[in-house]
């Protein structure tokens, strides 16, 4: 069965700094990978996702995830954080059997600051 | 198109009382799901549909029923609820596409504060 870890519970940066999640993946196969974002008091949208092809992959709101197969990650990146990207990020993954649900990880909650 | 909708917002129950949670989808998806989510949790999967009149079970099942009699909507029951399931519910949908590992797309979320 496929599992997800994110690392950083909780992460504060600078307004106008960049920024990088981490998400660290466990399964044996092709994994199909995903980045979330939920703003306070609402549900989640997806930021991106990596089914195959080119590992960078963009997204909404000037994400960018990179898939690295060596090192069993998809880190979520921006280059310049607004205050408005406050929120929670989740990373989950599935099974290129297509037969079991995503997992998600536990979430890193962001804070932006002035 | 509403998307994913959840009745209803807020709800406050007693120990031992019952109550249903429904979730509606108007996007024609075949996949549904239940999460609940608590503090340093994430999000932990309920119970899961691939199709009107199926359902399954996810990591957490324990005190919760479902029922997907159209394929539209998803009902999450507690029979006799307990403190411990106290949390934000989420309800998602999925395009089916014969996999489960497509987008998802998120209601609100409830939430539920048991006494």
């Amino acid at each position: 069965a496929q599992s997800v870890t994110q690392p950083d519970i909780h992460i504060t940066v600078s307004e106008g700094a960049s920024l990088e999640l981490r998400c660290n993946y466990s399964y044996g196969a092709t994994p199909y990978l995903f980045w979330y974002v939920q703003s306070p008091g609402q549900g989640l949208q997806l930021l991106l996702k990596y089914f195959s092809g080119d590992t960078l992959v963009q997204g909404i709101k000037g994400f960018e995830a990179e898939f690295k197969r060596s090192q069993s990650s998809f880190n979520l990146r921006k280059p310049s954080v607004h205050w408005s990207d406050a929120a929670e990020y989740f990373c989950a993954v599935g099974a290129d059997s297509g037969n079991t649900p995503l997992v998600f990880g536990k979430g890193t909650r962001l804070s932006v600051i002035a | 198109n509403a998307g994913v909708t959840q009745t209803p917002k807020f709800r406050v129950l007693k120990t031992g009382q019952s109550m249903t949670l429904l979730c509606a989808q108007d996007m024609n998806h075949e996949y549904m799901y239940w999460y609940r989510q608590d503090p340093g949790m994430g999000l932990r999967l309920i119970h899961y549909s691939v199709g009107e009149g199926t359902t399954a079970k996810g990591e957490v099942p324990d005190g919760y029923n479902v029922s997907r009699l159209k394929k539209q909507n998803f009902l999450l029951g507690l029979e006799s609820a307990a403190p411990s399931q106290t949390s934000v519910y989420f309800c998602a949908s999925s395009l089916s596409g014969g996999v489960l590992y497509n987008e998802q797309f998120f209601g609100p979320g409830t939430r539920l504060t048991v006494l």
